[in-house]
């Protein structure tokens, strides 16, 4: 099976700040890679597909990248409705795995 | 729009069975692969099982393999999750989702396994 290792796994930042997320998989995965937001108490959202594909009503100040183990997901400024937990998703083979999770919060 | 319902959800035994259905409507069900995944109280996401779109494929976490069947009934345009020998670790919100790679999710259905 595929391992998603995520980092880091929590985060303090401010409004505005530029934050960045790293996952990295145990062996290549092409650009099989989706990332998802999760606000408290709601459903997961498609922010990403295939690695840099932002998902229709995403704002532009998320962006993702990288092929092969290694991808970012990138806020440019963050904005207070972007605190939350953010998950990678490797979909490259089955069995499918997420990364841990970053949890993002207000400094 | 693309709308997946989950039911199905409850408080179950250790060792009891449960099936999960997830009612899809605003696309063409049969043409798509559907997905469950689950997510455990404050815990993160879990993937659990794929069908294909005309149900000739199938695949299972390791943590279900054996005890949960994925299965789906396009002419009723709807995704099964039967869940047998459950066991406390299984107690999750489980949602459905569709391929390709989940988008969107429903709204997930609350599974308790606790004596």
């Amino acid at each position: 099976d595929i391992q998603m290792t995520q980092s880091p796994s929590a985060m303090s930042a401010s409004v505005g700040d530029r934050v960045t997320i790293t996952c990295r998989a145990s062996q290549g995965i092409s650009n099989y890679l989706a990332w998802f937001q999760q606000k408290p108490g709601k459903v997961p959202k498609r922010l990403i597909y295939a690695s840099s594909s932002l998902q229709s009503g995403v704002p532009s100040r998320f962006s993702g990248s990288g092929s092969g183990t290694e991808f970012t997901l990138t806020i440019s400024s963050l904005q207070p409705e972007d605190f939350a937990t953010y998950y990678c998703l490797q979909h490259n083979s089955y069995p499918w795995t997420f990364g841990q999770g970053t949890k993002v919060e207000i400094k | 729009q693309v709308q997946l319902v989950e039911s199905g959800g409850g408080v179950v035994q250790p060792g009891g069975s449960l099936r999960l259905s997830c009612a899809a409507s605003g696309f063409t069900f049969s043409s798509y692969g559907m997905h469950w995944v689950r997510q455990a109280p404050g815990k993160g996401l879990e993937w659990v099982a794929f069908i294909r779109y005309d149900g000739s494929n199938k695949y299972y976490a390791d943590s279900v393999k054996g005890r949960f069947t994925i299965s789906r009934d396009n002419s009723k345009n709807t995704l099964y999750l039967q869940m047998n020998s459950l066991r406390a670790e299984d107690t999750a919100v489980y949602y459905c989702a569709k391929d390709p790679a989940l988008d969107p999710w429903g709204q997930g259905t609350l599974v308790t396994v606790s004596s």
